[in-house]
């Protein structure tokens, strides 16, 4: 089946110890979106690749940076990790049709704890 | 600007109950509408969506109706299961903004036997 896949899904690091989350699709979207996502409340985008354009939000600290090797992958890194950090990491991907960018497939997401 | 409004949880039902989830939107333009649901340590699935005014989406028993003249998508089943338990998104999406989804809070649901 299509699917988006992250690895690991559950992640260990230490304070400021630098980290990589994974995300891979085999939907052939062109569009790849990452999401932080604290207790429960709703996703918050921390940016997007369309095909290999990357568009950041506003307000993702620098601590966050994301590569985009070729279409299927597309990483998380997160430099000084404090414990603030700690979140579920969730990846999307959708195709854009003609006007919108319509519907986010998800994967099934990173835990990430800080010590 | 654009934002999507849910009623806050949780919301707690006994098996076979009659759910209602109230969304409303505030957007310019013509958005598309999702409910997302989220099982305990799981990503977001699609649940259903409607992507122009009076079209209803439906998936699984829940369906939610695009309703322009009063800017909500209700979201409602009429039975309840213990498998329901989940968190439940409310989100909007346009053109106008690249695409990307606006969420609600989310509203928990907790469905007793």
């Amino acid at each position: 089946d299509a699917m988006v896949i992250q690895n690991p899904r559950y992640q260990v690091t230490q304070f400021g110890k630098p980290v990589t989350l994974s995300c891979s699709q085999t939907l052939n979207h062109n569009v790849m979106y990452w999401y932080q996502q604290k207790s429960s409340q709703a996703p918050k985008l921390l940016f997007h690749y369309y095909d290999k354009d990357f568009n950041n939000e506003a307000d993702t600290p620098d601590n966050f940076q994301s590569r985009r090797p070729n279409t299927s992958f597309c990483f998380l890194d997160i430099r000084s990790p404090g414990l603030g950090d700690a979140a579920m990491y969730l990846c999307a991907t959708s195709r854009p049709l003609v006007k919108s960018y319509n519907e986010q497939f998800f994967g099934p997401g990173t835990r990430l704890t800080v010590l | 600007g654009n934002s999507v409004t849910q009623m806050e949880g949780p919301v707690t039902l006994s098996e076979e109950a009659f759910l209602t989830i109230n969304c409303t939107y505030t957007a310019t333009g013509y958005p598309s509408l999702f409910w997302y649901v989220q099982y305990p340590g799981e990503g977001l699935q699609l649940l259903l969506k409607a992507t122009k005014a009076d079209d209803k989406g439906s998936n699984k028993g829940f369906e939610a109706t695009y309703r322009k003249e009063t800017t909500s998508f209700h979201l409602e089943k009429g039975s309840v299961q213990v498998s329901d338990s989940a968190v439940y998104f409310c989100a909007l999406s346009g053109s106008w903004q690249g695409g990307k989804l606006i969420f609600g809070q989310g509203t928990e649901l907790s469905v007793k036997p």
